[in-house]
């Protein structure tokens, strides 16, 4: 059963914010929201993650609404070597598997 | 520089012939994962270990065997391969009994023949 819903693809342009949405209407109270992303076939890079509390850090910002069914992770001036497919995952606590879905394929245009 | 180190990158083989992925890492973490990517599947979770001695079956464990005899190694062996394991595979490493983000290492292209 997919926990989140995240649209296919998405296009930003160079410089500008990347707000990526995620659907994750059922996420329970100890469930926390993870953010990754993966640049062709590389390994997928970690990104950032919350529990309810909007976050940041040097790559990103994540912000996850009042009653937790959605989040956005913002790249605030996207650059060409952001183009990549990101994954939002929910997941309990520790030992669990992370299930990657197909995420939302982001093309950043010069 | 904190990195999970898999070898090799690419391998073909043949189907029946033992092998083994290695997967090394320099961060001291418990937690540690194998992965395969394949078009349209997405990427799923193969074995992990919580620790040294402790493994445990992800989601698509069959044909695979692990070992962790040591905290900083985890190999991924294929005692009879055979071409549906084709596939892009990932090993990952995480701290803190794996709740914060993972690590994942560059990946090793298999292809069976």
């Amino acid at each position: 059963d997919a926990k989140t819903t995240q649209p296919p693809s998405m296009d930003c342009a160079e410089g500008r914010a990347a707000n990526l949405p995620c659907n994750h209407s059922t996420i329970s109270g100890n469930e926390y929201v993870y953010w990754y992303r993966q640049i062709h076939s590389q390994g997928p890079q970690y990104i950032i993650h919350g529990l309810k509390n909007n976050e940041t850090n040097e790559m990103a910002s994540l912000i996850i609404t009042e009653d937790r069914k959605s989040s956005t992770l913002i790249l605030p001036h996207a650059t060409l070597r952001d183009t990549a497919v990101y994954y939002c995952i929910v997941r309990v606590s520790y030992g669990q598997n992370f299930v990657f879905g197909p995420g939302t394929r982001l093309s950043v245009l010069p | 520089e904190a990195q999970v180190t898999q070898n090799p990158r690419y391998l073909i083989t043949v189907t029946g012939k033992k092998l083994t992925v290695t997967c090394s890492q320099n961060m001291n973490h418990e937690y540690m994962s194998w992965y395969r990517q394949d078009p349209g599947l997405g990427l799923r979770q193969i074995y992990y270990s919580m620790n040294v001695e402790v493994t445990d079956k992800g989601d698509v464990p069959e044909g695979y065997k692990v070992s962790r005899k040591e905290k900083r190694n985890f190999p991924l062996i294929l005692e009879s391969p055979s071409p549906n394991q084709t596939s892009l595979y990932f090993c990952a490493s995480s701290g803190e009994q794996g709740l914060v983000g993972y690590t994942f290492g560059s990946g090793t292209r298999l292809t069976v023949v």
